[in-house]
Order: C-alpha cells, then structure tokens, then sequence
C-alpha cells in the first residue's frame, strides 16, 4: 500500500516556540491531505484539509493562525503549530488521499507525532 | 446517534478465542464506512471501506459487516492471534472522516 512518512515523530519545546511537522506520501502523490489531532482515550478529531497549491479549509474551533497548513507540493504537507502552550500538547497525524484506486477516498495514515509542550 | 462511536473501548481474549466489536455511526447522509487496524507506533493501516447496506468484507480471518440503515458495523476476528493486537478505528463520512475512539484489543498467548 501507499506509504506515508511524518516527521518528527516526537518533539518537546518550550511554550512559545513553533513547531513545524511535515507529511510527506512518498510513493503517490496526494492532491489532499489531512491533518489530525487526538487527545487521551478521544477520537481522531479532523483539524484541516490541505489541498495541494491553495489554501486548507478548516474544521469549526480550529485556529487557522495558530495552525498554519502549507501544501505546496504534490508530496508535502507541513503543519506550524505556532506560539505553542501546554493545552497544544497532544497527537497529531497526518493522512494523504491516493486518486484513484481500488479503495474508495481511501486515506494512508502517517505515524504520528507526538508534541509535549512545557 | 450523531457522532461514531465504537464498543468496547478495549478487549482482552485468550489466542484463539473469536472475538467482535461494534462501530456506531449516524446513518443519515451516509457515504461510506472505513475500518483501520492501528498498531502502537506505526501508521493506522486500511482494513475495509464499506458502502452498500448489507456489504460484508473478508481478508484473512478478520470480516466486517454493514448496517446503513440503523447505522453499524461489526468487524469479526476468528481465531485471534497475539498479532491482532491493536487499535481498531472506524470512520464514517467522505473527507471529512469522522472517527470514533477505537477499541483495544489485546491477545494474550
């Protein structure tokens, strides 16, 4: 199946700082990806839709200054989690849509990264 | 129901034991009904995309079925084996995928 990278897979910063995390499908190409977030024992909670070459859309409740979504290639999606606090500290992951296929919107999931916030 | 919901939220079965869960989701507007399998620190992996009520999926000894109009899944694994063991999500929509909190299934030889 289709293969997607995330990286880093774990980082720890200070509050305030930003931090970059970057998806990348590496053997297809993705006109979209999706950006995930999931606290303790919750739901994937869907945070964004990236759309390759123009703007991502938003879920309701996500700050899209504060989570800033570049797609600026066929195979990279970047999430900026900028000025983090402690109450950003959780999950998140990526996924890319392949076209086409046998699997309907089928979506391939990258690892995850797990952001700590002090 | 308005959001997915699964039961139970984790699963402890001896190897070999069958064993089921359920996948909840509102049945109205539906689109389609996707099962993952999500081990610890690696990507959650596609299990089966179902669209049509009535659709049951097979791979190996792990099979799903669809209720659209009263809105559930079950995924079914016979003969479970300690490399079951994962996170089972499931999710209903198109794009915007709503997922539900996965259940936990643990085998223990």
């Amino acid at each position: 199946g289709a293969v997607v990278s995330q990286h880093p897979s774990r980082v720890i910063c200070k509050s305030g700082t930003s931090v970059k995390i970057e998806c990348r499908s590496l053997d297809f190409q993705a006109t979209t990806m999706f950006w995930y977030r999931q606290f303790p024992k919750k739901s994937l909670m869907l945070m964004a839709t990236s759309n390759e070459g123009s703007k991502a859309t938003y879920e309701q409740g996500v700050e899209k200054d504060k989570f800033l979504i570049n797609h600026a290639s066929l195979t990279l999606s970047t999430l900026t989690v900028t000025s983090a606090h402690p109450e950003d500290s959780s999950f998140y992951i990526c996924s890319a849509r392949a076209p086409g296929g046998p699997l309907r919107n089928e979506q391939f999931f990258g690892p995850g990264t797990r952001l700590t916030v002090l | 129901i308005l959001n997915v919901e699964q039961s139970p939220q984790s699963l402890h079965v001896q190897e070999g034991d069958s064993t089921n869960f359920t996948c909840s989701f509102p049945s109205s507007n539906f689109y389609a009904l996707h099962w993952y399998r999500w081990e610890t620190a690696k990507s959650p992996e596609a299990l089966f995309v179902m669209t049509l009520n009535g659709d049951e999926k097979k791979k190996g000894r792990i099979s799903a079925t669809l209720n659209t109009k009263e809105g559930y899944s079950y995924l079914y694994i016979k003969g479970s084996q300690p490399e079951d063991s994962a996170t089972y999500l499931c999710a209903s929509g198109n794009n915007d995928m709503r997922f539900g909190a996965g259940t936990r299934l643990t085998v223990k030889p």
